[in-house]
């Protein structure tokens, strides 16, 4: 099993730019999980889906930022516009039960 | 505002001798507790959990335990080895479909 794979692993952008990082959890897995961190804030969870469908978005900052789930295999997270304080590690994760989340490797963002 | 605080960012072992990470949460509500360890450019890795109807749990040499009236959790490990070495992540939920909070992370070393 190939795990959970992100792209990109890095990303560079002017502030303003639209930003859109994917995501491909591991098969089988229902739930799929969006984290950002920050050496300020270590890892903070933005949103998290269940079957396809999202069911806690609290976390998200504000309304720049979006997320999807098409379908069981494909995740986007989108950042538009986006800002320099968006710079941080974002990492998506996978599981079947609730807790114990398997993490891709993460994309390094940096906002310009 | 934290709910999970580890407040040791960086922790160093001889090899061989005993690692205790700490973490503290403030949500008496919280019912989950996890580790996880993190490599640099890796995601964080699942490690071991407990749940709040335990004080202990014990998988090799990583064992963790709860003390729910200080609102506290360790992580022993023994006997320390340099691949041990990693960010340590401590995670606290409410149960299933409830939000996710992780600590800010301590960075251990085990010398050799």
């Amino acid at each position: 099993d190939a795990g959970v794979i992100q792209s990109p692993r890095h990303e560079v952008t002017e502030m303003g730019q639209e930003v859109t990082l994917r995501c491909k959890p591991i098969s089988g897995h229902d739930y799929l999980f969006w984290y950002r961190q920050t050496m300020m804030r270590g890892l903070e969870l933005l949103i998290y889906f269940n079957n396809n469908v999202p069911i806690d978005d609290s976390g998200m900052p504000e309304d720049r930022f979006s997320a999807k789930m098409p379908n069981a295999s494909f995740s986007t997270l989108k950042i538009q516009p986006s800002e320099p304080r968006d710079s941080a590690v974002y990492f998506c994760a996978s599981s079947t039960t609730w807790a114990e989340q398997f993490f891709g490797p993460g994309t390094r963002l940096t906002v310009l | 505002d934290q709910q999970v605080k580890q407040n040791s960012p960086s922790l160093s072992v001889q090899e061989g001798r005993i690692s205790i990470l700490n973490c503290d949460y403030t949500n008496s509500m919280f019912d989950y507790f996890l580790w996880y360890k993190k490599y640099p450019a890796e995601g964080p890795t699942f490690l071991i959990s407990i749940s709040s109807i335990k004080d202990k749990n014990e998988d090799g040499r990583f064992t963790v335990f709860l003390n729910k009236s200080a609102k506290h959790l360790s992580l022993h490990i023994v006997p320390s080895q340099p691949g041990d070495s990693a960010v340590y992540f401590c995670a606290a939920s409410g149960g299933t479909g409830n939000q996710f909070y992780f600590g800010t992370g301590t960075s251990l070393t085990v010398i050799p």
